[in-house]
């Protein structure tokens, strides 16, 4: 339940929509998460989902989850310069004493 | 409430000495993490309480760093003998325990940044 890996860099232009994407390897992962960070800062909630649900969307926010393929992503539409962060994929596991594992987080960049 | 606290948010020390971070989390979550963030990298898990009972500890947490939750409210890190290697930001969070929704969720603070010269 350790192995969390995300794409560092990511670049979209102000109001396109952004795909970050996160693959997993514990298969009993019972919820994933994407946290916000901004600089400076601690890590900010945007959105989780259990394990058995596919697909999970809050305003600006979809989560899709792969169970098959353990891959996660988070899509931001109408993407706004406020948005310019680290987004930290996390999964929590039964195998892992359900502790939260972080992936190495993915910086978007919007270009204005 | 005002969410997880951290003080101090910066601290610089010289190598050898001695730091300690607080951390008040947000007064009914009885569960508290510390995690470690190095440049680059997501946060680390260090230890985390159930009210005052250390449950688990990282094995990144060598002997020289303690961590403590005397009244199952606020926690403290220590680190003893600082390395240079020590520095980065150390990140509180809480959560509730069980089986609510809210002990599936982590609540962080802004974190306490360590440099170590």
């Amino acid at each position: 339940g350790e192995d969390v890996e995300q794409s560092l860099f990511l670049s979209v232009r102000e109001g396109d929509s952004s795909v970050i994407n996160c693959t997993y390897t514990d298969s009993s992962s019972t919820y994933l998460y994407w946290y916000k960070q901004e600089p400076g800062a601690g890590l900010q909630l945007l959105t989780y989902i259990f394990s058995n649900m596919d697909m999970k969307q809050d305003q600006r926010l979809t989560v899709l989850l792969n169970k098959k393929d353990k891959h996660l992503s988070l899509r931001i539409a109408d993407t706004q310069t406020g948005d310019s962060a680290i987004y930290f994929c996390a999964e929590r596991s039964p195998n892992t004493g359900n502790q939260f594992y972080f992936g190495t987080g993915t910086s978007l960049t919007v270009i204005p | 409430d005002t969410g997880v606290s951290q003080d101090p948010r910066h601290k610089i020390t010289k190598r050898g000495q001695n730091v300690t971070f607080r951390c008040d989390p947000i007064s009914e979550h009885n569960r508290l993490y510390w995690y470690r963030q190095t440049l680059g990298q997501g946060p680390e898990f260090l230890t985390y309480f159930q009210n005052e009972a250390q449950l688990e500890k990282s094995r990144l947490l060598s002997d020289r760093f303690s961590a403590e939750r005397p009244k199952g409210s606020f926690s403290t890190l220590e680190i003893q003998r600082t390395e240079q290697g020590d520095s980065a930001m150390y990140l509180c969070a809480s959560s509730l325990d069980g089986y609510s929704s809210g002990a599936n969720v982590l609540t962080f603070g802004a974190g306490s940044r360590l440099t170590v010269l």
